[in-house]
């Protein structure tokens, strides 16, 4: 099983909050990544980074940003959550081509 | 069109049978295939992963890629109820990121 976790698992918040999802990996791997996983839906990537102090965008345009200070903390915080945020956002790490997820966040905005 | 395209399910078979989940793709460039497994509530997990085209076989499951068709499946050998979940198939380039396909649903019936 990998070791890579997210907190909170799930969360229902109001219109307009700050919110951080975490997630950390004890595995060492430099990538890591966070998706966006909608019912029937592909995986969307919002956020990518390839070491400490390295981010980038993914293809799916999103208003959250992302910080990796260390190899194994990747949050992902949204300043200003509203309704359409409402998804499961599933983060990961890579060792080569094959990807670690961990077991997601369900958000809730209401 | 998008780039992966994946039956769309829901599949439901009885215990036992032979289970065959496809993907097809446009880009010619993609090399690595995978399939992940997604759990209720959990993140994907990888289940396959082949190069370029040909069979790969592990244990009940075999992922099979035809490069000139663009077309790659997984079969599944006598089904049982603990491969009831979504199957992904993933595929990439050498140098890009994954692109994963929206996942078929696959419920095994005792």
């Amino acid at each position: 099983e990998a070791d890579i976790y997210q907190t909170p698992r799930y969360l229902v918040i109001g219109t307009g909050k700050k919110i951080t999802l975490e997630c950390s990996q004890t595995m060492g791997h430099d990538k890591m990544y966070w998706y966006q996983q909608d019912p029937g839906m592909e995986l969307h990537l919002i956020h990518y980074s390839y070491g400490v102090n390295s981010t980038e965008k993914g293809d799916l345009s999103s208003e959250s940003t992302v910080s990796r200070i260390r190899t194994e903390h990747f949050p992902l915080t949204l300043e200003s959550a509203r309704p359409s945020h409402t998804s499961q956002y599933l983060c990961a790490s890579s060792l080569g081509d094959t990807q670690y997820f961990g077991p997601g966040t369900r958000l809730t905005v209401l | 069109q998008k780039e992966v395209e994946q039956d769309p399910g829901p599949l439901s078979v009885p215990e036992g049978a032979i289970v065959s989940l496809n993907c097809t793709y446009s880009n010619s460039a993609f090399q690595y295939f995978m399939w992940y497994r997604q759990y209720s509530r959990k993140g994907p997990e990888l289940l396959m992963y082949t190069y370029s085209s040909g069979n790969k076989e592990d244990g009940r499951f075999t992922a099979q890629v035809d490069k000139s068709s663009k077309y790659i499946s997984l079969f599944i050998r006598d089904s049982q109820p603990s491969d009831s979940a979504t199957y992904l198939c993933a595929m990439k380039t050498s140098y890009d990121k994954v692109i994963f396909g929206p996942g078929t649903s696959l419920s095994v019936i005792p």
